[in-house]
């Protein structure tokens, strides 16, 4: 089945201390993103990746990194987490040539105490 | 920039009362645009598409039509189902080199029974 994965899909975690949420896609798709979800905010992409070793920042990376060292993978860094990046995180994936689809995991609820 | 305005929510229906919710976007050039949905505790999932002027996208009873001219997208459907309680998404595929999708804020539908 095509899917994008991400784990944990809820977290709980105190300021400062390091996490990482994974996001993993089995359709060998060239570009992936990450979005943070806020009411009334909508989604916000954070990083996108149009391939293997290419990152760039969307609009929100304040606080965040990524890497992409394989295809499939693309996860998501908060070195040291704060409150305000308590959210809804959604990582995204689609063909380079397919730019209308683009597919979603299911999301990680995140918490910063 | 690139922006998207969604009706502010919930929206609350009795099941088979039409279905109107309204989207605006401000873009340079001719954007393609979409609506999402995202049921309880899923990731989004492509509704419609329309990717020039005039054009309607439809799937699963939606319809929406792309008005260049008042710059809208607005999602309709004829008869609701209790299965369509869920938050809609209009968004816009940017023109820019990131191609990203920009997210109006979404609009939580409730349909009761």
């Amino acid at each position: 089945e095509a899917q994008v994965t991400q784990n944990p899909r809820y977290l709980i975690t105190v300021t400062g201390k390091k996490l990482t949420v994974t996001c993993s896609q089995n359709m060998n798709h060239e570009y992936m993103s990450w979005y943070r979800q806020d009411p009334g905010l909508g989604l916000r992409q954070i990083y996108y990746s149009m391939n293997v070793e290419v990152t760039d920042k969307g609009d929100v990376p304040e606080g965040y990194k990524v890497s992409r060292k394989e295809k499939r993978n693309f996860p998501l860094i908060l070195e040291s987490p704060s409150p305000n990046q308590t959210s809804l995180y959604f990582c995204a994936s689609r063909r380079r040539d397919r730019l209308a689809e683009q597919y979603f995991g299911p999301g990680t609820r995140l918490t910063v105490t | 920039g690139d922006s998207v305005t969604q009706m502010e929510g919930p929206v609350t229906l009795s099941e088979e009362a039409f279905l109107t919710i309204n989207c605006t976007y401000t873009a340079t050039g001719y954007p393609s645009l979409f609506w999402y949905v995202q049921y309880p505790g899923e990731g989004l999932q492509l509704l419609l598409k329309a990717t020039k002027a005039d054009d309607k996208g439809s799937n699963k009873g939606f319809e929406a039509t792309y008005r260049k001219e008042t710059t809208s997208f607005h999602l309709e459907k004829g008869s609701v189902q209790v299965s369509d309680s869920a938050v809609y998404f209009c968004a816009l595929l940017s023109g820019d080199s990131s191609y990203k999708l920009i997210f109006g804020s979404g609009t939580r539908l409730l349909v009761r029974p």
